[in-house]
């Protein structure tokens, strides 16, 4: 079974600094996607960025970057020039195709803070 | 941009009732899902949906729970007798593609 793995549970950080949340996961699968949501206190899931296993280079989307590391099955996400928009919860997701479609699986979660 | 639409944002409850949390997804999507999160805690999978009937569901979706999509748009979730632990945020989710699309989540509180 796939498992995705948060191990910080809290992080902060000054705005305007960069800072990295870290995830892992567990898969036998070859094929699969990355995800990182963003929840902030109204508690809806945006879409942060992905990253699909089969492509080597790691995605970017303006602030936000991954270090995918698939033999290490690590997909972290950086976030540079911290706002205090920013502060959320981070959920990184693994997702991969099944007989019935395709199924996402939620890390814990981190709960990012951005200081003034 | 299409979205998921999910309604009512908000609902409370009594422990025992019925409850019915409705889903709008996009409307090419194929495969529809169910997600729920307790407060503070993970996202948690409930259930698949593809071609009318259920594809997979986790060992949280119990009798309580059916899902169906009546009329070919919306999608829903039903919850036969609430418990106080059935309170938490319900995220219905569409995919078409390699994307989850979400929801905004249904607030369900039981009391």
């Amino acid at each position: 079974a796939q498992t995705v793995t948060q191990s910080q549970p809290e992080m902060s950080v000054q705005e305007a600094e960069t800072v990295t949340l870290s995830c892992t996961y567990d898969t036998s699968e070859s094929n699969y996607y990355l995800f990182w949501y963003k929840q902030p206190p109204s508690r809806q899931m945006i879409l942060v960025i992905r990253q699909e296993a089969y492509k080597q280079q790691n995605a970017t989307e303006n602030r936000f970057s991954v270090n995918f590391q698939k033999a290490a099955k690590s997909f972290s996400l950086k976030i540079s020039d911290s706002q205090l928009g920013d502060t959320a919860m981070y959920f990184c997701a693994f997702m991969k195709r099944n007989t019935g479609g395709f199924k996402t699986i939620f890390g814990a979660g981190t709960r990012l803070f951005v200081k003034a | 941009e299409p979205e998921v639409t999910q309604t009512p944002s908000h609902q409370v409850t009594q422990m025992g009732q019925e409850v019915i949390l409705r889903c709008v997804p996009i409307s090419n999507h194929l495969y529809f899902y169910w997600y729920r999160q307790i407060l503070g805690q993970k996202v948690e999978f409930l259930v698949s949906f593809y071609n009318n009937e259920i594809s997979e569901k986790s060992e949280i979706f119990d009798d309580q729970f059916s899902v169906e999509r009546p009329d070919g748009s919306n999608f829903t979730l039903k919850i036969r007798s609430t418990k106080l632990e059935d309170s938490a945020m319900y995220f219905c989710a569409s995919i078409r593609g390699d994307e989850a699309f979400f929801g905004q989540g249904t607030r369900l509180t039981v009391v």
